[in-house]
């Protein structure tokens, strides 16, 4: 079953709130990445974390690794409609072999 | 990306029907991978290639079946069509040194 699970499915926020995504997994993972999906569109990468209690920044998001390796979260600061979309995130297991679990994926709405 | 493209885009078939579903990578990578995504659960693992001779089972491999006949083509197959197998399905390549995954824009498929 799903081992990769993402709070909260949905999330509709007016344009300039903040917006947050939390993944959490049943295994410690080697690494883990992050990617957006726009509204009809495909997954699109936007970030790998590799050591434990990393935090890495792009403009208005911000992606945490956890310090156990088993949670990560990404933060939108100040979203706009260009954010709209679903994030979801890829966790790479620390043992076994070399695939990625995909999260259950959130599904972010900006309301203008 | 354009790099990797998929064919057909979309496609509606009858129960019991044998379909494949066909990807092209010009990105150069070894890896390649099946996902199906359904609403609100994410992306799942089908099938995975690490090399042309190397084909792997994913998360949901049953009534499933695939061909990596060479290292920029990997196809995927539905021996005998059912209507829950009516899903998005998504290719992606990987670089072993990266670990990013690059989709291609997906078929979407319909079982009736």
């Amino acid at each position: 079953g799903q081992q990769v699970m993402q709070i909260p499915q949905y999330q509709h926020v007016q344009e300039g709130e903040d917006f947050t995504t939390y993944c959490n997994s049943s295994t410690t993972l080697s690494n883990i990445q992050w990617y957006k999906q726009r509204p009809g569109g495909h997954p699109v990468f936007l970030i790998q974390l590799v050591k434990s209690g990393e935090v890495k920044k792009q403009k208005r998001l911000t992606f945490q690794f956890g310090e156990a390796k088993k949670n990560s979260s990404l933060h939108i600061t100040a979203t706009q409609t260009t954010d709209v979309g679903t994030y979801f995130c890829a966790g790479l297991r620390a043992s076994g072999t070399y695939k990625y679990i995909f999260g259950t994926g959130t599904r972010l709405k900006v309301l203008a | 990306d354009a790099d990797v493209t998929q064919t057909p885009r979309n496609r509606i078939t009858k129960t019991g029907k044998r379909i494949m579903l066909e990807c092209s990578q010009t990105k150069g990578h070894d890896r390649m991978y099946w996902y199906r995504q359904d609403p609100g659960l994410g992306l799942r693992l089908i099938y995975y290639s690490f090399d042309v001779k190397d084909i792997n089972k994913g998360e949901i491999s049953d009534g499933y079946s695939v061909s990596r006949q060479a290292q920029a083509k990997f196809s995927l197959s539905l021996e005998s069509a059912i209507p829950n197998q009516t899903a998005l399905y998504f290719c992606a390549t990987s670089d072993f040194s990266l670990g990013t995954q690059y989709f291609g824009p997906g078929t979407r498929l319909t079982v009736l």
